[in-house]
């Protein structure tokens, strides 16, 4: 079955440079989610996306933002890293099935994208 | 907003024995509760999940409890292996504007030594 596809699998950039990160989720799924690891923690909402509408923010910083495009791909955008930046960032897709449904979606997770800033 | 509590944060267990992880969940209006297992730099996988409307859920070697009263539930793995070795995570949906997210808990490291 296809699952949530990630790239780049590693990014290592310097501070101050900008990042995209990119997310393909599981055919169908119409909800994306963004979520940010650091190491031995614990994932950190930080954006979600509905119908290519931004659904919710969580702990997204203000350097970063997203979208989701019309093939229901999505894109996070960060700028000017900090060491801090560095973690793992996963994209995680679900069925919500209709704007007002408050659903409890099946989050699947991609594998991640590693992002290191030297 | 939600706040879930897990623990512990490390088990170690011998093949075989049983392993209990629990986390707690501050907002009653969470209805939603999964079980996440993460190998070293590795996605999250769901392994099994519980709704408010059930009280336990048993697939294989894995259950899961909740108690929507104490707002707590609870992962219980059997006959414990070595490739059941990972961190899991608890998580609890967050009812936000526009739909759910999932809060996790600081995950547990457990370990099986054969």
């Amino acid at each position: 079955a296809a699952g949530v596809i990630q790239s780049p699998r590693h990014l290592i950039k310097e501070k101050r440079e900008t990042a995209t990160l990119k997310c393909y989720p599981i055919p169908r799924h119409d909800t994306v989610y963004w979520y940010q690891q650091g190491p031995g923690q614990d994932p950190q909402f930080l954006i979600s996306f509905y119908e290519k509408m931004q659904s919710d923010k969580g702990s997204i910083p203000d350097r970063f933002s997203a979208q989701q495009f019309s093939d229901y791909h999505s894109e996070l955008n960060m700028s000017s890293l900090e060491l801090g930046d560095s973690a793992l960032y996963f994209c995680a897709s679900s069925w919500r099935g209709g704007p007002a449904r408050m659903t409890n979606e099946k989050l699947f997770f991609g594998s991640g994208t590693q992002l290191s800033v030297l | 907003g939600e706040n879930v509590e897990q623990h512990p944060s490390t088990l170690s267990v011998q093949e075989g024995d049983s392993a209990v992880i629990k986390c707690t969940y501050s907002d009653s209006a969470s209805n939603y509760f999964p079980w996440y297992k993460q190998e070293l730099g590795k996605r999250p996988q769901l392994i099994i999940d519980i709704r408010s409307n059930v009280g336990e859920k048993k697939d294989q070697r894995i259950a899961v409890t909740l108690n929507k009263t104490a707002k707590h539930f609870s992962l219980h793995i059997t006959e414990t292996q070595p490739e059941d070795s990972a961190v899991y995570f608890c998580a609890a949906s967050e009812l936000r504007q526009a739909g759910t997210a999932l809060i996790f808990g600081k995950g547990t490291t457990l370990s099986v030594s054969s």
